[in-house]
C-alpha cells in the first residue's frame, strides 16, 4: 500500500509556458503533501507543504506566485509552475502522508525542461 | 537548525564487499532519522528509519544502520554489495516520527564495481 503517483513524468516546453504537475495518493487519503525540487547531483529541497483544504506553506525563498500549489482533495495536489523559464528546469518530486506521525511516501518525480 | 551531513558524495565498492555510507546529524535533540534510496529518474524509497525504539535498525534489501548518539551518527551498512545496489542514497532527519519536515543530506552516489 501507500502508492503515490506523479504525472507527467517528463515535460519539455517553451519559455513562458505554465506547467501543471499532479500528485495523487492512489490507495490512501493524504492529509499532507510535500513538494520538493532536486537539481542535478544535488539533494532534495523542500519547496512547500500542502494541507488539504488550506493554503500551502512555502519555504523561505520559494515564490508562491511562481509555484502555485492546490490541494483540493485528500488524494490530489497540483503544482503549477507559472510562466516557466529555463532556470525553473529541474526534477520535481512530491510526497504524501496519511496524517501526523505517519511516514512520507514519494512519487517518481517529474523532470521539467524549459527551452 | 537541524542539518544532516553525508561524508563522501561518491562511494565505490566491489561487488560482494562491505558497503558503508556515512551520515551525521546536528541537533540538540536526537531526531528521527531515515535512509532513502533513489534510482535514476525515480522518487525516493524508504530503506529504514530510526525512531528511538532500537539503536540498530534493519531495513530492506539487507541494509542496516546504527544510531550512535555519542557520535551523532547514523551510518548505513550492507555486508555484501550487489550490482543492483548502485543508486543515490540520502540520509534525512526530522523531528517527530511522522517526519513533519524532512531535512536531507547531500546524498551519496554508490557505484558497484564487478
Amino acid at each position: 500500500g501507500a502508492v503515490v503517483s506523479q504525472h507527467p513524468s517528463r515535460v519539455i516546453c517553451k519559455s513562458g509556458t505554465s506547467v501543471k504537475i499532479e500528485c495523487r495518493s492512489l490507495d490512501f487519503q493524504a492529509t499532507t503533501m510535500f513538494w520538493y525540487r532536486q537539481f542535478p547531483k544535488q539533494s532534495l529541497m523542500l519547496m512547500a507543504t500542502s494541507n488539504e483544504g488550506s493554503k500551502a506553506t512555502y519555504e523561505q525563498g520559494v515564490e508562491k506566485d511562481k509555484f502555485l500549489i492546490n490541494h483540493a482533495s485528500l488524494t490530489l495536489s497540483t503544482l503549477t509552475v507559472t510562466s516557466a523559464h529555463p532556470e525553473d528546469s529541474s526534477f520535481y518530486i512530491c510526497s504524501a502522508r496519511r496524517g501526523s506521525n505517519q511516514p512520507q511516501h514519494f512519487g517518481d518525480g517529474t523532470r521539467l525542461s524549459i527551452l | 537548525a537541524q542539518s544532516v551531513t553525508q561524508l563522501g558524495s561518491h562511494v565505490s565498492v566491489s561487488e560482494g564487499a562491505l558497503v558503508l555510507l556515512r551520515c551525521n546529524y546536528s541537533s540538540s535533540v536526537p531526531p528521527y532519522l531515515f535512509w532513502y534510496v533513489q534510482y535514476p529518474n525515480q522518487g525516493l524509497q524508504l530503506l529504514l528509519k530510526y525512531t528511538s525504539a532500537a539503536t540498530l535498525v534493519k531495513g530492506i534489501n539487507g541494509f542496516e544502520a546504527e544510531f550512535k548518539k555519542s557520535e551523532t551518527s547514523f551510518h548505513l551498512t550492507k555486508p555484501s554489495a550487489h550490482m543492483s545496489d548502485a543508486a543515490e542514497y540520502f540520509c534525512a532527519a526530522a523531528k517527530g516520527q511522522g517526519a513533519q519536515k524532512l531535512v536531507f543530506g547531500q546524498g551519496t552516489r554508490l557505484t558497484i564495481n564487478p
